[in-house]
């Protein structure tokens, strides 16, 4: 089974700084995807970035990057350059790779930007 | 704009009652996956359709059931309702059903379901 956790409930940014939101992962597959989405205060959910495990560079997407550490089970989403509609909620998403690509989410960390 | 369509977008009903929520997927997505977003289980994997059939099941109760149609749109029935049933439900789309890259699901606005 897989489980995703993010330890960070809330996290607070200045405008215009980065910002890293942590997330690990548990898996025993060989091939996964690792995703991260983005929740308004509107409710739907936004893709933002995925990730392979086979993938060897950290993937990027605009101002959003994951840095991610196989050995350490971790991929971390990092923002660069805070914007005041990046305030949401975040989640970390993982999903197998062979069979069904249903994604188990994390619970998620409140992002808030300040001006 | 996902492209995914959710109606109805509220719905207040009572206990014991019975819901219909509709899905219409992206236009070419053959998978509908539904999940439910709620405040004590956060975001949980209801099932998952693919081309009409059904592939994998999460933590769905029994008292939920769903069906992909010809035309690609899928219900989510929800019967005997409790208050704990109260949550958003999200259908999300992608398409294809597994293997290589993984394809992106699209979600679209979510139906909030209240249970008084």
């Amino acid at each position: 089974a897989q489980k995703i956790t993010q330890t960070q409930p809330g996290m607070f940014v200045q405008e215009k700084e980065a910002v890293t939101l942590d997330c690990t992962y548990d898996t025993s597959d060989q091939s996964y995807g690792l995703f991260w989405y983005k929740q308004p205060s509107s409710g739907e959910m936004i893709f933002l970035i995925y990730q392979g495990s086979y993938d060897e560079q950290n993937a990027t997407e605009g101002r959003y990057s994951l840095n991610f550490q196989k050995a350490r089970k971790s991929a971390n989403l990092v923002i660069s350059a805070s914007q005041l509609g990046d305030s949401a909620m975040y989640f970390c998403a993982m999903s197998p790779m062979e069979y069904g690509n249903k994604l188990v989410f994390g619970a998620g960390t409140i992002l808030r930007v300040k001006s | 704009d996902s492209g995914v369509t959710q109606t109805p977008k509220h719905l207040i009903t009572a206990t014991g009652q019975r819901v219909t929520l509709r899905c219409s997927p992206r236009s070419g997505d053959l998978s509908v996956y539904w999940y439910q977003q709620s405040l004590d289980q956060g975001l949980q994997f209801l099932i998952h359709y693919y081309n009409g059939e059904e592939r994998a099941k999460g933590n769905i109760l029994e008292r939920f059931s769903a069906q992909q149609f010809p035309d690609l749109h899928s219900e989510l029935n929800l019967s005997s309702l409790e208050l704990g049933d109260s949550a958003l439900y999200f259908c999300a789309s992608s398409a294809e059903l597994a293997g290589g890259r993984y394809n992106e699901q699209f979600f679209g606005p979510g139906t909030r379901l209240t249970v008084l």
